[in-house]
């Protein structure tokens, strides 16, 4: 099983969708989760922290669940600017999910 | 500004040549780490370091080298023992090694390719 695992994608939704993205992580011991989004042929940018209580930044919103060793984000409201590629990382591990492919359709 | 640079931008290489990636940031961050990125594909580590004279390996570490002189310098050698270089290479760094809540700020990227 590798460390940390998300579905690859793509998600094509339409503009005003709602769209959740999950990623799973082996190492029960893991303290931190980020998410970050890359634009095609682009370096990653941080989106948002997880904090254990789960934590939301506009229509974003980004949840832990540590019994089931995943955390998520729902993004609300899909813009087409939205479209990018979504990447968790553990960052204990330095490891980084494969990426959700997220595309947003007028 | 602060931030990281790397380059070139693009860069190529003929097979059985070794090809040098530079990494410099101005951020003061002590530690500081190479991804190799597929198409398609996420972010593997290569190689990372946490201080000044100190790296370890990440689960790609064959083919490649890195050195650690300098706190703001962390450049990457691909080896002519990596078999499929072609690539994008992130390097990133963090504030301090080994700290968990640590955000990763990444330079532009350079891409590999040979010919």
């Amino acid at each position: 099983r590798k460390e940390v695992e998300q579905d690859p994608g793509p998600f094509n939704v339409p503009e005003g969708a709602t769209v959740a993205f999950n990623c799973t992580y082996s190492n029960s011991a893991s303290q931190s989760f980020f998410w970050y989004r890359q634009d095609c042929r682009k370096e990653p940018k941080l989106l948002m922290s997880v904090y254990s209580s789960g934590n939301e930044d506009g229509r974003f919103t980004a949840q832990l669940n540590r019994a089931s060793q995943y955390i998520s984000l729902l993004i609300r409201d899909s813009k087409l600017s939205d479209s990018a590629t979504y990447l968790c990382v553990v960052n204990n591990d330095m490891r980084f999910g494969a990426g959700t492919r997220l595309t947003v359709k007028p | 500004d602060g931030g990281i640079t790397q380059s070139p931008k693009y860069l190529f290489r003929k097979e059985g040549q070794n090809v040098t990636l530079s990494c410099e940031q101005n951020l003061n961050h002590d530690a500081m780490y190479w991804y190799r990125q597929d198409p398609g594909q996420g972010l593997r580590l290569i190689y990372y370091s946490q201080i000044v004279n100190d790296f370890q390996k990440g689960d790609i570490a064959e083919g490649y080298s890195v050195s650690r002189e300098k706190k703001e310098s962390f450049p990457l050698t691909v080896t002519s023992a990596q078999k499929n270089p072609t690539a994008f290479y992130l390097c990133a760094s963090t504030i301090r090694g080994g700290q968990s809540q640590e955000t990763q700020y990444f330079g532009p990227g350079t891409r590999l390719l040979v010919l």
